[in-house]
């Protein structure tokens, strides 16, 4: 079965300092990775997957299989960057592609 | 840019009642889904859609629960008998062809009372 972990909650961050957002996943595959953001009154929004290995908004996330995880950084965090993130997994190529989703984090950036 | 889009933004409904939450999906896309969101808990998937029939269902997803697409834009969550456990807040999303993100609609939130 394919789970999706993301042990903190909250974080809490002033703005300027790096924050490091912590996903690992349990699936015995070669998944696809996800982070969805979600800002205040908004909808789920992708914010970058592993397979386009670019930086979205100063953010970079780097899948390392080893150790299972995806965790997303950014080196200085902004005011807007407060927001809900969700790592999310898939099955590449499956029939339905179903996201499976980790309990989410809050970011606040103080200013 | 083109977006998924839900109604109602809120329903309320008394337990046993049948519900019917709404969804446009972006208009080239082919994959169709709806995911669950119970206060403080995850988003969890119930049921994908692709080529006028279910792709892959959860075991949430059971005999009260059935999806349909009406027409060429319409894509319809259905809750035959809802119970209070049904309260949460209902995602729609889509995505097109090939290897592809989806996309979110702003949900549905649904109380039962």
């Amino acid at each position: 079965a394919q789970r999706v972990t993301q042990p903190e909650k909250l974080l809490s961050v002033f703005k300027g300092a790096p924050v490091e957002l912590k996903c690992n996943y349990s699936y015995s595959g070669s998944p696809e990775l996800f982070w969805y953001v979600q800002y205040s009154r908004q909808r789920l929004q992708l914010l970058l997957r592993h397979i386009s290995r670019e930086s979205i908004k100063g953010f970079t996330a780097d899948l390392n299989k080893g150790e299972t995880s995806f965790h997303l950084k950014k080196p200085f965090a902004q005011e807007e960057d407060s927001a809900m993130y969700y790592c999310a997994l898939s099955k590449p190529r499956a029939a339905g592609n179903k996201l499976t989703f980790g309990g989410g984090t809050r970011v606040l950036v103080k200013p | 840019e083109p977006e998924v889009t839900q109604t109602p933004s809120h329903q309320v409904t008394q337990m046993g009642q049948e519900v019917i939450l709404r969804c446009v999906p972006i208009s080239n896309h082919l994959y169709f889904y709806w995911y669950r969101q119970i206060l403080g808990q995850k988003v969890e998937f119930l049921v994908s859609f692709y080529n006028n029939e279910i792709s892959e269902k959860s075991e949430i997803f059971d005999d009260q629960f059935s999806v349909e697409r009406p027409d060429g834009s319409n894509f319809t969550l259905k809750i035959r008998s809802t119970k209070l456990e049904d309260s949460a807040m209902y995602f729609c999303a889509s995505r097109p062809q090939g290897n592809q993100p989806q996309h979110f609609g702003d949900g549905t939130r649904l109380s039962i009372l």
